[in-house]
């Protein structure tokens, strides 16, 4: 079945340490997209891309950096200079990035900083 | 600026009866698209129903129907016939900007928690 795959599910981090969620796609998507939802909050954006080797920040990109070397992957890195890591974070992917497109999201992965 | 409201933080419904969750926008573009999504508990963002800003008509989904009020700008999903399984948290969120463009990300609202009662 197609879709798209967040690893981990659940991730801890100390203060002062990168980490980095994964996100694969098998739907054949141009389009990818990072959103982070804290609680009580809907999702802001934090980076996407629409085509391979090309991305663009989003509302809330500081602190956070991303690659898409392949149309199924787009990895998030949380880097030590994000002040206030702990959220919900979840990735998505289109056919492409306007109109009707519907966006399909992954099962979401949460990082705790302890 | 664009920016999406959902003025109820939590409702309650009984199983079996409809339910209408509030959404309203705020856009300066012509051509815009509508979108509802439901996140259970698990935490996946699910996909409902789209409504673009130059449908005439109301769209529908299966018991999932939008209100579309264009003029007041409000964009309202009914469920009709609640279940069980409809408790979750609902997302308004709207793509805007140029449809040719690169800004067709989707803006989000804070949600909707629906409780269905047995």
């Amino acid at each position: 079945d197609g879709g798209i795959t967040q690893s981990p599910k659940y991730l801890f981090r100390k203060e002062g340490q990168n980490v980095t969620l994964s996100c694969e796609q098998n739907l054949n998507h141009d389009a990818m997209y990072w959103y982070r939802q804290d609680p009580g909050q809907g999702l802001r954006l934090i980076y996407y891309s629409q085509i391979v080797n090309d991305f663009q920040k989003g509302d809330i990109a500081e602190g956070y950096s991303v690659s898409r070397e392949k149309k199924e992957s787009f990895p998030l890195t949380v880097t030590s200079a994000q002040k206030n890591p702990t959220a919900f974070y979840l990735c998505a992917s289109s056919p492409y990035s306007s109109g009707a497109n519907v966006l399909t999201f992954g099962a979401g992965s949460r990082l705790t900083v302890l | 600026a664009q920016k999406i409201t959902q003025t109820q933080p939590g409702m309650f419904v009984q199983e079996k009866e409809a339910v209408t969750l509030d959404c309203t926008y705020d856009t300066s573009d012509q051509s815009y698209g509508l979108f509802w999504y439901k996140q259970p508990s698990s935490g996946e963002m699910i996909f409902l129903i789209y409504q673009g800003s130059y449908d005439e008509q109301n769209a529908t989904e299966g018991r999932y129907s939008l209100n579309f009020q264009k003029a007041r700008k409000s964009t309202n999903l009914v469920i009709s016939a609640s279940q069980l399984g409809d408790s979750a948290m609902y997302f308004c969120a709207m793509r805007g900007g140029d449809y040719g463009g690169s800004q067709g990300n989707l803006i989000f609202g804070k949600g909707t928690k629906l409780s269905v009662k047995p």
